[in-house]
């Protein structure tokens, strides 16, 4: 059974630095095809998909964000840490971590979610 | 960047009927779109992927259809716990996936 559970702050003040852990079980992040993503979801709108890290290291983000997030593993912990700079009030939303679907890197939907963290951007 | 549509913004259904969401991409996204279920203060649940495929645990009342453009879900015989809000999402043209704006599904 697959779990993945979100931490870190829950409220950060503009142009600061957020973290967030997802940590999981259930699946090796060392393990070929397999990959954790995380994605966002402001209240009451869509889900927004942030960034993808694979098995092998390598990584992918949203091209309107990528300058902003930084996407790593650690195996060893079973965790991927998400680092988004300069947060803004727009950035408040519910942050969850996901495990990708598919076999082959190409082919990502997200088959089990973490219950997601709220993180509001106030001063 | 690829945009998902999603109709109608609202579907008022009775338990028991059937409902049919609709979901449009700006471009073709082939057969590589899956579908989600949100309910109040719960993360997204895959139901759908590869268009067609049910996920793990879905039940055979739910059924997708469709390709290139536009997608189908169906919902046969509402439950009560089916009342929720549905998103489409595409993952053919990527960075970045993108997820339609949802259909909320509701107790007509």
């Amino acid at each position: 059974q697959i779990t993945l559970n979100e931490s870190g702050p829950t409220l950060v003040k503009p142009t600061q630095t957020l973290t967030l852990t997802c940590t999981f079980s259930g699946f090796s992040l060392s393990s070929n095809d397999v990959g954790v993503g995380w994605l966002r979801q402001p209240p009451g709108k869509a889900p927004e998909w942030l960034a993808l890290i694979y098995w092998d290291d390598d990584t992918r983000y949203s091209p309107s964000l990528r300058s902003r997030l930084t996407i790593n593993k650690d195996t060893s912990k079973n965790q991927v840490v998400l680092k988004m700079t300069n947060m803004d009030p727009v950035d408040t939303a519910t942050y969850y971590c996901a495990h990708r679907g598919g076999t082959t890197w190409r082919y990502n939907w997200f088959d089990s979610w973490g219950q997601g963290i709220l993180v509001t951007v106030s001063s | 960047e690829l945009v998902m549509t999603q109709s109608p913004a609202t579907l008022s259904v009775s338990p028991g009927e059937s409902a049919t969401l609709s979901c449009r991409a700006s471009q073709t996204v082939s057969s590589n779109l899956a579908w989600y279920q949100q309910k109040p203060g719960q993360a997204p649940r895959l139901l759908i992927y590869g268009t067609y495929t049910r996920a793990t645990g879905i039940p055979a009342r739910f059924s997708g259809s469709g390709s290139g453009t536009e997608f189908t879900l169906t919902i046969s015989s509402l439950q009560s716990e089916d009342f929720a809000v549905y998103y489409c999402q595409q993952y053919n043209n990527w960075p970045p996936v993108t997820f339609g704006p949802g259909t909320k599904v509701e107790i007509k």
